[in-house]
């Protein structure tokens, strides 16, 4: 099945830790796109990579960090800096300007 | 700024009436309109896609587009108890300098359909 996968589906972090979100797809996308989302929020613009081995900053890049060394891959590391980081987290990848979602990772801290 | 307004709502409605959805957008050389529903914990799935103006029906959904008024709306007949969840209404804008638009999402319209 084609699709969006990330992992994972809950995330732990301890005080000063670096977490790293995973996202994959099989869609042959070349778009993707990382969003934050807060309770009773729209989604934010974090990162995004049109093709491998670059990326633009979002609206909320700061205490975030990207790569796209693969196209199907585009993972998320949430840095010690993001001093707020509790959201759910959305990995998105756009074929044929249309946008999809994979089914997101819910990061919270201890 | 580019921005996407919606009424946060929430909009409750009674099983079987129809459901409208407004979203205003700033940019006025926008070309595509999206429509997502996010039920509660799940992420955004895509409802519709609308780039002419005019309407764009697609089983009980019909999107609905003015560009001259940069509005965007999205009407659900016979609303069922199953299409309660937050619409999310998107608009491709480009940033600045850039080639390549991006989407912008408004906050959302919370949707309660009662039986």
């Amino acid at each position: 099945d084609g699709g969006i996968t990330q992992s994972p589906k809950y995330l732990f972090r301890k005080e000063g830790q670096n977490v790293t979100l995973s996202c994959e797809q099989n869609l042959n996308h070349d778009a993707m796109y990382w969003y934050r989302q807060d309770p009773g929020q729209g989604l934010r613009l974090i990162y995004y990579s049109q093709i491998v081995n670059d990326f633009q900053k979002g609206d909320i890049a700061e205490g975030y960090s990207v790569s796209r060394e693969k196209k199907e891959s585009f993972p998320l590391t949430v840095t010690s800096a993001q001093k707020n980081p509790t959201a759910f987290y959305l990995c998105a990848s756009t074929g044929e300007e249309t946008q999809y979602f994979g089914p997101g990772t819910r990061l919270l801290v201890l | 700024q580019k921005e996407v307004e919606q009424n946060s709502g929430p909009l409750s409605v009674p099983e079987g009436a129809i459901a409208s959805l407004n979203c205003t957008y700033s940019d006025r050389g926008s070309q595509s309109f999206f429509w997502y529903r996010q039920y509660s914990g799940k992420s955004p799935e895509l409802i519709m896609f609308i780039y002419s103006n005019g309407d764009k029906e697609d089983g009980r959904f019909t999107a609905q587009l003015n560009k001259a008024s940069q509005y965007v709306s999205l009407l659900i007949r016979d609303s069922q108890p199953s299409d309660s969840a937050t619409y999310l209404c998107a608009v491709n804008m480009f940033d600045r300098g850039s080639t390549l638009g991006r989407l912008y999402f408004g906050r959302g319209t919370q949707l309660t359909v009662w039986p």
